[in-house]
């Protein structure tokens, strides 16, 4: 199976901390996503890392990916309780079609 | 509409019953995906369709399960003689053509087999 894995499995922190997420794939990627899914909802997408890329920033968010140890991590700085949601990394086969879901990151993020 | 809609949000359905689960994706989106997500798991690969191709069944659990697109846009799965253990969240997205990533989803239809 290519489907990445998350780790931790869940994460609590205070608001205001730093939250650090990882992702581990199997196999060649073109492109690695991150999604967010609150509880009962759908997932959104939050930003995405080609193969040739080594570290991407989108506001608080910070991706890193090295394909050497086919893994990448989400840091979201500056925490707020409305980060709290699950978080899920998704890597794609070469051709680009079919995408991969990990089992995701449960964040918790305490006022 | 402004996103993907699936319907019915939720169902709950007799084992042994034929159920289906509707898709409209966001209108332009040739790629169309849908995904199961069991309870506190991730996201289960079922089909994806692709424009006029042929689609790609390779995640189908069983025959039991079943989908089509029709005209490009909405597309249906379709579940036969549910059982206990397709209870979950079925999930679709949509993808805009020529793009490499970026999946659009929906909120997912529930479906509860007693």
């Amino acid at each position: 199976s290519q489907q990445g894995e998350e780790d931790p499995q869940a994460l609590s922190i205070q608001e205001g901390e730093n939250a650090t997420m990882n992702c581990s794939y199997k196999t060649s990627i073109n492109n690695l996503q991150w999604y967010r899914q609150n509880s009962g909802r759908g997932l959104v997408h939050l930003i995405l890392i080609r193969s040739n890329e080594r570290e991407k920033h989108s506001g608080r968010l910070r991706v890193t990916l090295d394909t050497s140890k086919k893994s990448s991590s989400l840091l979201i700085t500056a925490s707020r309780a409305a980060d709290t949601a699950s978080y899920f990394c998704a890597t794609d086969k070469n051709t680009g079609n079919q995408f991969y879901f990990g089992t995701g990151t449960s964040l918790t993020v305490i006022p | 509409g402004a996103g993907v809609s699936q319907s019915p949000s939720n169902k709950v359905t007799e084992k042994g019953k034929d159920v289906e689960l509707r898709c409209d994706p966001i209108s332009g989106h040739t790629a169309l995906y849908w995904y199961r997500q069991s309870l506190g798991q991730g996201l289960e690969f079922l089909i994806y369709f692709q424009g006029n191709s042929a689609p790609d069944k390779s995640g189908l659990p069983s025959d039991r399960f079943s989908a089509e697109r029709t005209g490009g846009s909405v597309s249906t799965l379709t579940i036969q003689r549910t059982q206990q253990e397709d209870s979950a969240v079925y999930l679709c997205a949509s993808r805009r053509p020529a793009n490499t990533g970026e999946l659009f989803f929906g909120e997912g239809s529930r479906l509860t087999v007693l």
